[in-house]
């Protein structure tokens, strides 16, 4: 069975720091992948997308993609409390636009 | 959320009635999806769409059924609803299949 992991949390963060996210997918055909956040009480919105290995940036937000290890994280860079929210990771699967999602993380940022 | 409404937002159902979560889209998608969100499971793929009456099966279908007569509106059916699909339902739009979703508000439906 296709499967994306990633660390439940609570991830707690000092106001300002980095915050550091993790997530495995199982499908070596896995092409695309997106972090979604999600606040509580709310619809996930997507924050970056990452096709290629390395690293894409957009604001405070980078993307890191390791096909080889199968293994893409997620950077918040100067994290503020509007940061406190789920993060799901999201790995595609065959065709059709389907994805797989993590069960998320949740990420905690204290003033 | 812009280009994409479900409703209702809320309902409270009884166990074995037929329940419809309607999902309208103005912004032309190709795709369209149902997932369930559950704690500890996260999204999961009920049915999806990829063009009017084209509808094929998700990860945890049973139970469900679809329609999509319309590119704009893509419809859940619970036909027997249990207790086990309490959970939130969302629907999401893609107008290309590696594009990342836009999501609805979710439906909050409760099968009491």
């Amino acid at each position: 069975q296709k499967e994306v992991e990633q660390n439940s949390g609570p991830l707690s963060v000092p106001e300002g720091a980095i915050a550091s996210l993790n997530c495995t997918y199982s499908d070596r055909g896995s092409q695309s992948f997106f972090w979604y956040r999600q606040y509580s009480g709310k619809s996930p919105e997507l924050i970056m997308s990452i096709y290629s290995n390395g690293d894409k940036e957009d604001g405070r937000f980078t993307a890191q993609l390791n096909k080889a290890s199968q293994y893409v994280s997620l950077l918040i860079r100067d994290s503020q409390p509007s940061d406190s929210a789920t993060y799901l990771c999201a790995a595609s699967t065959d065709s059709w636009g389907k994805f797989q999602f993590g069960a998320g993380t949740q990420v905690v940022v204290t003033p | 959320d812009a280009g994409i409404t479900q409703s209702p937002r809320h309902k409270v159902t009884e166990t074995g009635t037929p329940v419809t979560l309607r999902c309208h889209q103005t912004e032309n998608h190709r795709y369209m999806y149902w997932y369930r969100q559950d704690p500890g499971h996260g999204l999961r793929l009920i049915h999806y769409s990829y063009g009017v009456k084209d509808t094929d099966k998700g990860e945890v279908s049973d139970g469900y059924s679809v329609s999509r007569s319309k590119t704009e509106d893509f419809l859940l059916t619970l036909e027997s609803a249990t207790s086990s699909q309490t959970s939130v339902y969302f629907c999401a739009i893609s107008g290309a299949d590696d594009y990342g979703y836009t999501f609805g508000s979710g439906t909050r439906l409760t099968v009491v």
